[in-house]
């Protein structure tokens, strides 16, 4: 099993600044992603990051909103910019190993 | 559109019984399906997974049973007990393996263990 770190497990932060959210894995992965979950909601992909190069991102999610960086295998950030309480949510870092996702613990956002 | 999902939002069992939580799909493409669990203020937890080539996975309390032709699976608990209270949500894959495990989540079920 892999084990992952999240910071910060939570913030409170003002509309229209940015999040930076750090996910430290133990090991080397070749595919990191990054969840979200709304309020009462599922879990939801934003994008999949690979080591060298862009991150993937699914529908309804953008860079410019999202930006992912992955220096490394076992490190990746997620910023959530120009935020807004929509934007409230637990944000979660996963990694894939022999046909299981582990998560993070999440990092809980509330935009104010 | 939701491509997996749990009809049930919420669920109550008493201590010692089973508790039988629903996943129904729609996306042919799945192949690999897992069950994970949900405490607040924490990660997702995986439980138990299937494959499509099989109908039954068990481990220990949990036993996961895949219907294909009706597009539906379930999670089997038993007995059920007090750390069993969480919620559940059942995800799929149609890229599993090699570390490619991305996810579609249902919408969890509230699963609540009655002393």
């Amino acid at each position: 099993s892999a084990v992952i770190s999240q910071k910060p497990s939570r913030d409170i932060c003002q509309r229209g600044t940015s999040l930076t959210i750090q996910c430290q894995v133990d090991s080397q992965v070749t595919m990191m992603f990054w969840y979200r979950q709304q309020p009462g909601q599922s879990l939801t992909l934003i994008a999949t990051a690979n080591q060298g190069s862009e991150a993937t991102y699914e529908s309804g999610f953008v860079i410019d909103k999202f930006p992912i960086s992955r220096p490394n295998l076992t490190f990746s950030t997620l910023t959530v910019s120009n935020m807004s309480p929509e934007d409230s949510s637990i944000y979660l870092c996963s990694v894939g190993s022999q046909g299981r996702a582990f998560f993070g613990q999440g990092t809980r956002l509330t935009v104010v | 559109d939701q491509q997996v999902k749990q009809n049930s939002p919420s669920l109550s069992v008493q201590e010692g019984r089973i508790s039988i939580l629903n996943c129904d799909y729609t996306n042919s493409m799945f192949d690999y399906f897992l069950w994970y669990k949900k405490y607040p203020a924490e990660g997702p937890t995986f439980l138990i997974s299937i494959s499509s080539i099989k109908d039954k996975n068990e481990d220990g309390r949990f036993t996961v049973f895949l219907n294909k032709s009706a597009k539906h699976l379930s999670l089997h608990i038993v007995p059920s007990q007090p750390g069993d209270s969480a919620v559940y949500f059942c995800a799929a894959s149609a890229e599993a393996g090699f570390g490619n495990e991305k996810l579609t989540f249902g919408t969890g079920t509230r699963l609540t263990i009655i002393p």
